[in-house]
């Protein structure tokens, strides 16, 4: 089967660095997603790997492994307002996105 | 209209009632979506489109049904709604050159 893992919760302080692992398993890869999520609200795109290597936008880089079937989100400058479930997911042979469960990060002052 | 727009926002329904869950996109992408949002699990596709026209079936179908008469619209329908369906359902639609997937705000459906 097809499988997504990430971690249920991580907390980090205001100002730190965070990094949000993702191994997965699917049947075909066709590239892999990082998503934003607050509470209540929709997910938001944040970055989008398909070949080995980081890729890095403003506070947030996005690492992909594909042998390792292995990517992380880094956030850098921890702000309050990063507080938020990342949603990773995987985009297989069928062009369908299969989706992990969410790492809700909590940020302390 | 900017992006995308869901109606309802929420709906409580009585079990065994039809809805309809509408979605509409401005931005002309071809593909749109249906996922559900439970707590503790991933986002699960419904169904999809991949250009008006057409529809698949994802993950967990049973029980919802959708149409695509045009480009902008990507009505879910449940028949007949049971508990089980309580969930939040997000639209979405994809950009063809990178296939990043764009959500609506989601609907809050609560069936009792």
């Amino acid at each position: 089967g097809q499988n997504i893992d990430q971690p249920t919760e991580m907390t980090a302080t205001e100002g730190a660095i965070v990094q949000i692992n993702c191994t997965y398993q699917t049947s075909g890869f066709n590239g892999l997603f990082w998503y934003q999520q607050h509470a209540g609200e929709a997910p938001t795109f944040l970055s989008y790997n398909v070949l080995d290597g980081l890729e890095e936008k403003g506070r947030f880089s996005s690492f992909l492994s594909r042998s390792k079937g292995y990517s992380y989100l880094l956030l850098k400058e921890l702000q309050m307002k990063d507080s938020a479930s990342y949603l990773c997911a995987v985009m297989d042979s069928n062009y369908q996105l299969i989706w992990g469960a969410g790492t809700k990060l909590i940020i302390k002052p | 209209i900017a992006g995308i727009t869901q109606a309802p926002t929420s709906q409580i329904l009585a079990a065994g009632r039809r809805m309809t869950l509408r979605c509409t996109q401005d931005m002309r992408h071809n593909a749109m979506y249906w996922y559900r949002q439970d707590l503790g699990l991933g986002l699960r596709l419904i169904h999809y489109s991949n250009t008006a026209g057409t529809t698949g079936k994802g993950e967990v179908p049973d029980g919802y049904s959708v149409s695509r008469a045009n480009t902008d619209d990507f009505p879910l329908t449940l028949a007949s709604a049971v508990p089980s369906q309580t969930s939040v359902y997000f639209c979405a639609s994809s950009d063809s050159t990178t296939d990043t997937q764009y959500f609506g705000p989601g609907t809050r459906l609560t069936v009792l």
